[in-house]
C-alpha cells in the first residue's frame, strides 16, 4: 500500500532562517505531488505541484520554492523565513491521471511552522 | 474554473443526531468531487468521493453524500452524530486534465456536544 511521510511535525524558526520541508511517498510510482499551507479559517492553499522528476510548478508566487530531487521525493524551501510564512503545511500525493477526470490526493499529517 | 462553497463556517449538533454539512461547487466540466476530514494539528482523511458514477456516494463511518447536478450540490450527511466526528471537513472538487489539483472549500467545523 501507498504511505506518505512528511516530517518534521513541529517547527519553530526565526525571522530570517532557512527552511528545508520533506516528504517521500512509498509504494507508487510517477506521483503527482503537492504541498499545500492552510491558515485559520482559509482553508488550504496550494503552494506547488509537481507532474515529475525537476517539474515544479508554482501557483502563488511568495518567499517559497519547492524541488524534486527524486520521483517520490518533494522538498519545500526557503532562504529566509517571515513571520507570515507561518502555517500548517501538508504534503499531498496523487495518482498520474493523463487526461482522465482529477482523482484523490493522500495527505500527509502536517508540518506545523511557527516563525518568531 | 472551479470553485467550492462551503456554506456554513460552524455547525453544531448534539450526539445521536444528524449532521448535514453543506456544499456547492462551480466547474466547467464534470467534477470529481471529495469530502476531506481533518482533526486538529492532523492531515486531511478523505471521507468520500464522487466521480460520475452513482450519485450517492457512501463514505467511511458512515457519512454519505449526494451529487445533485441541477442543485450543483454536494452536501454531506450522517444519520447519528458520534463525538468522534468533531472535526473539520472541507469539500472538494477536482480539475480536469493531465494533474489532478483540487480545489478547496474553506471548511466546515463540526461540533458534536453530548
Amino acid at each position: 500500500s501507498q504511505t506518505i511521510h512528511q516530517w518534521p511535525a513541529t517547527l519553530v524558526q526565526p525571522v530570517g532562517s532557512p527552511l528545508s520541508l520533506e516528504c517521500t511517498v512509498e509504494g507508487t510510482s510517477n506521483p503527482n505531488l503537492y504541498w499545500y499551507r492552510q491558515a485559520a479559517g482559509r482553508g488550504l492553499q496550494l503552494l506547488f505541484y509537481s507532474v515529475g522528476i525537476g517539474q515544479i510548478s508554482s501557483e502563488v508566487p511568495q518567499n517559497l520554492s519547492a524541488s524534486r530531487p527524486q520521483d517520490r521525493q518533494f522538498i519545500l524551501s526557503s532562504k529566509k523565513l517571515l513571520l507570515s510564512d507561518s502555517g500548517f503545511y501538508l504534503c499531498a500525493w496523487s495518482a498520474y491521471t493523463g487526461i482522465r477526470a482529477g482523482t484523490e490526493a493522500f495527505f500527509g499529517q502536517g508540518t506545523r511552522l511557527t516563525v518568531v | 474554473a472551479q470553485s467550492v462553497t462551503q456554506l456554513d463556517s460552524h455547525v453544531s449538533v448534539s450526539e445521536g443526531t444528524p449532521v448535514l454539512l453543506r456544499c456547492n461547487y462551480s466547474s466547467s466540466y464534470s467534477p470529481s468531487l471529495f469530502w476531506y476530514v481533518q482533526h486538529p494539528n492532523k492531515g486531511l482523511q478523505l471521507l468520500l468521493k464522487y466521480t460520475s458514477a452513482a450519485t450517492l456516494v457512501k463514505g467511511i463511518n458512515g457519512f454519505e453524500a449526494e451529487f445533485k447536478k441541477s442543485e450543483t450540490s454536494f452536501h454531506l450527511t450522517k444519520p447519528s452524530a458520534h463525538m468522534s466526528d468533531a472535526a473539520e471537513y472541507f469539500c472538494v472538487v477536482s480539475s480536469f486534465g493531465g494533474y489532478s489539483t483540487l480545489t478547496f472549500g474553506k471548511g466546515t467545523m463540526l461540533l458534536v456536544s453530548p
